[in-house]
């Protein structure tokens, strides 16, 4: 069963905690990405990555950070930082550069009170 | 930044009858496009892409037109569904060498009975 996961659907923090949401994806793609939508609105790219070991910050990275270690895995911390991180969180792949359809994560639910 | 727009936050379709959502863009040299469908709680699903070399595509129930001359996409779904109805979003690449998508804020789709 291929695709991309993400967990957990919902996640609940108290304000001042860092938190990480999961990525994983089996379909051997290159590219990975984290993308933000809140109510209503589009998707805001926080980060990507193109390759294992890099990663560039997208629009809105500040209060973000994330890690590419593994070619499966890009998890994205939410800190302290982030001001409004309450929001609806999307991951996606793309296999490479001449193939850019991104497919995305089922995404996580943030809720930080 | 907002490149890509589309033209109706809602559009009401009757079952049965075809749909057409619009979007505008305006960086003439993207060069690949996408439409997405999300809905209520999920991850976007990709529908279709296109290449700014082709002006037409065609899948399943449902056509992309791209018109590079006014920067114009539209996606025709035909003989819309009950299950049809979800928020539609058009993307671009904005340059050949870069992994990033646009994304408009998206079109809400809703089908009468």
């Amino acid at each position: 069963d291929g695709g991309i996961t993400q967990s957990p659907k919902y996640l609940f923090r108290k304000e001042g905690q860092n938190v990480t949401l999961s990525c994983e994806q089996n379909l051997n793609h290159d590219a990975m990405y984290w993308y933000r939508q809140d109510p209503g609105q589009g998707l805001r790219l926080i980060y990507y990555s193109q390759i294992v070991n890099d990663f560039q910050k997208g629009d809105i990275a500040e209060g973000y950070s994330v890690s590419r270690e593994k070619k499966e895995s890009f998890p994205l911390t939410v800190t302290s930082a982030q001001k409004n991180p309450t929001a609806f969180y999307l991951c996606a792949s793309s296999p490479g550069l001449d193939h850019n359809e991104q497919y995305f994560g089922p995404g996580t639910r943030l809720t930080v009170t | 930044g907002e490149n890509v727009g589309l033209h109706l936050p809602t559009l009401s379709v009757q079952e049965g009858d075809n749909s057409i959502i619009n979007c505008a863009y305006s960086n003439s040299a993207s060069d690949y496009f996408i439409w997405y469908k999300q809905e209520s709680g999920k991850g976007p699903q990709f529908i279709i892409d296109i290449r700014s070399n082709m002006d037409k595509r065609q899948g399943q129930r449902v056509t992309v037109l791209l018109n590079k001359t006014v920067k114009h996409l539209s996606l025709q779904i035909a003989a819309t569904q009950p299950g049809d109805s979800a928020v539609y979003f058009c993307a671009e690449n904005l340059r050949s060498n870069d992994y990033k998508l646009s994304f408009g804020a998206g079109t809400t789709v809703t089908v009468r009975a």
